[in-house]
């Protein structure tokens, strides 16, 4: 399964913008980039995936390195409501079924 | 309705119990997730259906038998747990999985389950 590296923690200022850091530099050709978060006593929560483009959606933007062995997720402004466990997964493709490999996340912390 | 039910919410049972978990999605999803999730560690994939059949087993204990009476509902049964199988249980469906495009997942909101 292909992996990824993230920080454990990061901080971030309400009302700032939060950059969120995620290597796989043995990502393949065919591998999406997903990124999903996980508020407390809560299930995962679809932020937004990409291939090989930047997208952007009303939650992130998601910007991915020309090579693709690195991504960022951007959320523009956060807010309190924006403190989670963020996950940044390589979509495997298993004898014609999609599976998603969580890695550990990054926790985010928002100081008001 | 992009929503993900799941019940019960909480589940005590005894190693000698046999009791269910139920899923359930009414977005016309064709693929359905079982996950384990332990406390403070991420969700690991236990078993994959497509199309009402099952296409992934991520090497479960057969204490573990889930089942898809169709396309909307998931259900896993479970018999014979031993303690350390206390976790939340989460489903999850995605629209299809197709060679070349990729879904999100919709998450329920999981079965927190304790064996004593």
């Amino acid at each position: 399964d292909a992996k990824t590296t993230q920080p454990n923690s990061m901080e971030s200022n309400e009302e700032e913008p939060v950059h969120l850091p995620c290597n796989h530099s043995t990502i393949s050709g065919t591998d999406y980039i997903h990124w999903y978060r996980q508020l407390p006593s809560q299930g995962p929560e679809y932020v937004i995936h990409g291939l090989t483009s930047n997208v952007n959606n009303r939650m992130a933007s998601l910007a991915i390195a020309e090579d693709r062995k690195s991504s960022t997720l951007i959320l523009h402004r956060a807010t309190l409501r924006d403190a989670a466990v963020y996950y940044c997964i390589l979509r495997d493709w298993d004898f014609g079924n999609e599976k998603l490999t969580f890695g550990t996340g990054t926790r985010l912390t928002i100081i008001p | 309705d992009t929503e993900v039910t799941q019940t019960p919410k909480h589940l005590v049972m005894g190693m000698t119990n046999k009791k269910s978990l139920k899923c359930e999605q009414h977005m016309g999803h064709r693929a359905m997730y079982w996950y384990k999730q332990k406390a403070k560690k991420p969700p690991e994939l236990m078993f994959v259906y497509s199309y009402e059949k099952l296409s992934i087993n991520e090497s479960v204990p057969s204490r573990f038998s889930p089942e898809c009476p169709n396309s909307s509902l998931l259900n896993l049964h479970l018999h014979a747990l031993q303690p350390e199988d206390s976790a939340l249980y989460l489903c999850a469906s995605s629209q299809d999985t197709l060679a070349g495009v990729s879904y999100e997942q919709y998450f329920g909101p999981g079965t927190r389950l304790t064996v004593t």
